[in-house]
């Protein structure tokens, strides 16, 4: 079946600006993670969604991210005045359940001018 | 806190040669790990898990408890196994289940 997929593929946005960056996982699959990675820190995790909650949002980096998955399958992770150490790519997670494989889909490149 | 560590940012092996890709990990109770490859312009992609103890293109990882290390092996590199490799232990931690990515090491295999 279909895998991960995101949207947009490429997103460059000026400093200031919020931007929204959509995730839809494979499908049936209950557990939802978004992941970021850049030059500087590696592949850092963000935020886990069971069904469409999200036990714990302390992996966010500050109060200008959050996301929120609706339906139990589509997610946004939203970015609000975006800085330019928000450049990255932002990986989607999806797995049957928690503690099962994560398949990833093929992230979205965020570049803050 | 958990961590993971793979000392080798990168490692250059030729063709045929053996190749380990080291990881150690930090771990209070029993650790869910797992290894990760990006291939060149690909997704992040499942190699192996630990649990499952299976060879995935001819790649082994066995858990040492006692050395708390996840190394990955091979005893015959090829040219297509050149790709970042991650190590990532499950955070099974609170109500979370995300996976703590290692920083990565970079494996060329020259021909």
């Amino acid at each position: 079946g279909a895998g991960v997929s995101q949207s947009p593929s490429n997103k460059v946005t000026e400093k200031g600006k919020d931007v929204e960056l959509r995730c839809d996982p494979i499908s049936g699959h209950t557990a939802l993670y978004w992941y970021r990675q850049s030059l500087g820190q590696g592949l850092e995790f963000l935020i886990y969604f069971q069904g469409n909650s999200a036990p714990d949002k302390s992996g966010l980096p500050s109060d200008r991210f959050s996301a929120e998955r609706t339906g139990g399958s589509v997610s946004t992770l939203t970015i609000q005045r975006t800085q330019q150490e928000d450049s990255a790519v932002y990986l989607c997670a999806s797995s049957l359940e928690r503690g099962y494989e994560q398949y990833f889909g093929p992230g979205t490149r965020l570049t803050v001018t | 806190a958990q961590r993971v560590t793979q000392p080798e940012k990168l490692l250059s092996v030729f063709k045929g040669a053996p190749v380990e890709l080291k990881c150690n990990y930090s771990y209070s109770g029993s650790p869910e790990l797992f290894w990760y490859v990006q291939y060149s312009r690909q997704h992040l992609q499942l190699l192996l898990r630990h649990i499952s103890r299976e060879s995935i293109k001819g790649f082994t990882a066995d858990l040492n408890k006692g050395e708390t290390s996840f190394h990955l092996k091979k005893p015959f590199a090829q040219e297509e196994d050149s790709a970042m490799y991650y190590c990532a232990p499950m955070n099974y931690g609170g109500s979370q289940g995300n996976l703590i990515f290692g920083k990565g090491t970079k494996l060329s295999v020259k021909p």
